[in-house]
């Protein structure tokens, strides 16, 4: 069984498209997150929920909007695309006290913007 | 802020050789450490982390890490390197961002090639 699973691995679309990415989790953790690695590889932290409450917003367009509709699900939207946006985006989820155990990211979404 | 520091972009070991990588943190309190792989087009694997106790940690693959706080370093450790161990390595720093929630700070990376 997967631990944190995304759907789709890959995503091609064209500018100005609205997409989503989903993802599970089937830890029994409660706190889930989105992170972005840039064509450069570098990797930055983009939302986290708590028990379906929006704790991290870093700095990232109004574009993008996370939906958290239960504690094993986060799922990732994103309208009006932009050929910047293409990256590779990864979920990831751990337990919520006493430090960043079990700490998990899913395989990530490669996301080509044309 | 915290911040992750990888101070080598790229590393050239032959097979067989023994390897370093280095990492540096900035941060506040205790920190959580971590270092994941990435090999080409695949997701993150986490190695090795350290919470606290020993300063040694041991992870997979035969890799090993110390922290050594008057260093703010958490160096990663292999005495013999495989080929398929080329790959992308992360370097992290967890911290409390609130409501149990923990933010990971990644280093910028450093790329493994191994010399058959």
């Amino acid at each position: 069984d997967t631990a944190v699973s995304q759907t789709p691995k890959y995503l091609v679309t064209q500018m100005g498209n609205d997409k989503s990415i989903k993802c599970e989790q089937n830890l029994g953790h409660d706190t889930m997150y989105w992170y972005k690695q840039d064509s450069k590889k570098f990797l930055k932290i983009m939302f986290s929920y708590n028990n379906k409450e929006l704790i991290i917003n870093e700095t990232v367009p109004n574009r993008f909007s996370p939906k958290s509709p239960d504690k094993a699900h986060l799922n990732l939207h994103i309208n009006s695309l932009e050929l910047g946006d293409s990256a590779v985006y990864f979920c990831a989820s751990s337990h919520s006290s006493g430090g960043p155990y079990g700490y998990t990211f899913g395989s990530g979404t490669r996301l080509t913007v044309v | 802020a915290q911040s992750v520091t990888q101070p080598d972009i790229h590393i050239t070991v032959s097979e067989g050789a023994s390897l370093e990588l280095r990492c540096n943190y900035s941060y506040g309190a205790t920190p959580y450490l971590f270092w994941y792989v990435q090999s080409p087009g695949q997701g993150l694997q986490l190695l090795l982390k350290y919470f606290s106790g020993d300063t040694l940690v041991q992870g997979i693959k035969g890799f090993e890490a110390e922290f050594k706080r008057s260093q703010s370093s958490f160096n990663l450790r292999k005495p013999s390197v495989h080929w398929s161990d080329a790959a992308e390595y992360f370097c992290a720093v967890g911290s409390y961002s609130g409501a149990g929630s923990y933010q990971l700070t990644f280093g910028k990376g450093t790329k493994l090639s191994v010399i058959p």
